[in-house]
């Protein structure tokens, strides 16, 4: 079945860590790819976004994410992560041109 | 003000009533949509909408009805609620389908 595929569910961290939040997806063809970000009682917001063009892709806070098309990735990337980045993450798809289907989320927290 | 606004915040019904959740936007996007956020099991599209009159269902659409008679609100209907439907609901609008979408604060619904 097509999916989203966000591999670790649960991530604990220390402050100043660097972090990698894997995500998979299983569409063919071209897709829209994004992070969001849910801070704790708060609604999703957009981290980030690849549409074409350079496959390194920079967002808010000092994220970034790199699209392999290869590996059908797009991995999420900080080098140096805050006790504010606590929070959950969500990778997301947009396989057509109609609607965008989300991982099941990664839950960060981080150690101050 | 501009934006998406979700009614109500917090809802308790009982097992068999109907309810309706409320979305509006104010952006004129035409596209619209509703997730339902469930712990382990990340955020799975219920219903979207790509523009006023035209719907159509998503991941787990059973149980739930959707209408979009204007391009500004997109209401969900539970007609006979049960306990698993116990969620926070999302309702998101983007201006195409495959782009950036925007969420609204959520509705957490709980079916006793």
């Amino acid at each position: 079945a097509q999916s989203v595929s966000q591999h670790n569910h649960h991530v604990i961290l220390s402050e100043a860590a660097s972090l990698e939040l894997g995500c998979n997806y299983s569409y063919g063809g071209t897709v829209n790819l994004f992070w969001y970000v849910q801070y704790p009682g708060q609604h999703l917001q957009l981290l980030l976004k690849y549409f074409s063009g350079d496959p390194l892709v920079k967002g808010i806070k000092g994220f970034e994410a790199e699209f392999i098309k290869s590996k059908f990735s797009f991995n999420l990337r900080k080098p140096s992560v805050q006790w504010s980045d606590t929070a959950e993450y969500f990778c997301a798809v947009s396989p057509g041109d109609d609607k965008i289907i989300f991982g099941k989320g990664t839950r960060l927290h981080i150690l101050p | 003000d501009a934006g998406i606004t979700q009614s109500p915040r917090y809802k308790i019904t009982e097992t068999g009533r109907q309810v309706t959740l409320m979305c509006h936007q104010t952006w004129s996007h035409s596209y619209m949509f509703w997730y339902r956020q469930d712990l382990g099991h990340g955020l799975r599209l219920i219903y979207y909408s790509a523009a006023a009159d035209i719907t159509d269902k998503g991941e787990v659409p059973d149980g739930y009805v959707v209408s979009r008679s204007k391009t500004e609100n997109f209401p969900l209907t539970l007609e006979s609620a049960t306990r698993s439907q116990t969620s926070v609901y999302f309702c998101a609008s983007s201006n195409t389908g495959n782009t950036e979408a925007f969420f609204g604060q959520g509705t957490r619904l709980t079916v006793v």
